[in-house]
């Protein structure tokens, strides 16, 4: 199926440092999302973006949290400064569509503050 | 608010034997639409099959097939002549047309293990 890439697939930085997450979406989607995973519990929606903007974001959206997708090259997460609880693994996915249309995700970054 | 609920922790079945997995939802939205992914040892996330709200029909893909039962808000998963690698985390997760639109909302996933 189509294959959402995120780089790296583990990063462990020191507490209050920046981190940024690289997801590159499959070519033809328009809806691109994060997701994050404590371990072994449930996926949790963080943000979507389209058509390069901030469309909907959670309560786990903090404001230490940003999205961008330059020029349509990654689409990257950032967090800045990073804090202990941050640590999860972090799911970039896409779709062509909304709602109606399968979401397929990338194979995660595991990020470890420390 | 959307809410996804699997209450199966863990199961575990014999290989080649059917196995089902239960998952109930909740949203306001009379249009939504229902997927059930799994998460690999690997951590890695696939889509294996959905079902939209309007559809009678259950969808059926490959030896997947869903039981969905509207009134009950109920969408099962089930799985038959189960193999080894379908070992693994399902999770059943929803998207409304509406609430919450562009969000896929999970469930805590079901951990199945098949045993030779």
């Amino acid at each position: 199926g189509p294959k959402v890439l995120q780089i790296p697939s583990h990063q462990i930085i020191d507490m209050g440092q920046m981190v940024t997450l690289n997801c590159d979406p499959v070519s033809n989607h328009l809806y691109f999302y994060w997701y994050k995973q404590i371990l072994g519990q449930q996926m949790e929606f963080l943000v979507n973006f389209y058509n390069g903007k901030v469309m909907e974001k959670s309560k786990l959206f903090k404001d230490q949290f940003s999205v961008e997708r330059p020029d349509g090259s990654y689409f990257t997460l950032k967090i800045q400064p990073t804090a202990l609880e941050d640590s999860a693994v972090y799911f970039c996915a896409s779709s062509p569509y909304t709602a109606n249309t399968e979401v397929f995700f990338g194979k995660g970054t595991r990020l470890t503050v420390v | 608010a959307q809410k996804v609920t699997q209450t199966q922790t863990s199961i575990s079945v014999v290989e080649k034997t059917t196995v089902t997995m239960d998952c109930v939802y909740e949203t306001r939205d009379s249009s939504y639409f229902l997927f059930w992914y799994k998460q690999t040892a690997s951590g890695e996330i696939v889509f294996l099959i959905r079902q939209d709200s309007y559809k009678k029909e259950n969808a059926t893909v490959g030896h997947y097939s869903l039981n969905f039962q509207k009134p009950k808000s109920s969408i099962g998963l089930i799985i038959t002549a189960t193999q080894i690698e379908d070992s693994a985390v399902y999770f059943c997760a929803m998207r409304a047309n509406t609430e919450g639109a562009d969000r896929l909302t999970f469930g805590k996933g079901t951990q199945l293990i098949i045993q030779p």
